[in-house]
């Protein structure tokens, strides 16, 4: 099993592009969710799906956030326009019926 | 609000010593729990769940529920300098994962 895959891994933009992350879950998970880690708050859940759904949502910091789950084996999380103080590490995490949940690699963001 | 604490250390113990660490949370209708160790740069990594009251047992680690008192605990026996890396607790709320700040431990050689 390849676990959950992530691109791209490292990130570096201007303030103002937007920014778009990619998920690709384990194959039968039916639950996906991203988090954001940065040195001050932790881990931070900002959305999760559940059989594609998006069913809460309420972690996402402002409407520059948004984030899609359009077939079983993808999502992506974008961020249009980027702030300096989005430059945080970006996980997406799976699991089966609220079980174990698996990690990704993660996408290390630099917004300058 | 569900919250999960933990005492973000470091938690310094000799090598070949017994590493304990805590976590609380604040939601008596939590079910499942979790413990991710993370090394540094690295991806949050599983390597206990527990469900009922009492103890389980995998390798060196075991890990302690007790939901009278609310708390959750992960034993390490013989730790090793390859341990030293952050454990962050984790308690499902319905569907939603909530991560305690990690406590990060430092095995010595």
């Amino acid at each position: 099993d390849a676990g959950v895959i992530q691109s791209p891994r490292h990130e570096v933009t201007e303030m103002g592009q937007e920014v778009t992350l990619r998920c690709k879950p384990i194959s039968g998970h039916n639950s996906l969710f991203w988090y954001r880690q940065t040195m001050m708050r932790g881990l931070e859940l900002l959305i999760y799906f559940n059989n594609n759904v998006p069913i809460d949502d309420s972690g996402m910091p402002e409407d520059r956030f948004s984030a899609k789950m359009p077939n079983a084996s993808f999502s992506t999380l974008k961020i249009q326009p980027s702030e300096p103080r989005d430059s945080a590490v970006y996980f997406c995490a799976s699991t089966l019926s609220s079980h174990e949940q698996y990690f990704g690699p993660g996408t290390r963001l630099t917004v300058t | 609000q569900k919250e999960v604490e933990q005492n973000s250390g470091p938690l310094s113990v000799p090598e070949g010593a017994i590493a304990s660490l805590n976590c609380t949370y604040s939601d008596r209708v939590s079910q499942s729990f979790f413990w991710y160790r993370q090394y540094s740069g690295k991806s949050p990594e599983l390597i206990m769940s527990i469900y009922s009251n009492g103890d389980k047992e995998d390798g060196r680690f075991t890990a302690q529920l007790n939901k009278a008192s609310q708390y959750v605990s992960l034993l390490i026996r013989d730790s090793q300098p390859s341990d030293s890396a952050t454990y962050l607790c984790a308690v499902l709320y319905g569907q939603n994962f909530v991560f305690g700040p990690g406590t990060r431990l430092s095995v010595l050689p």
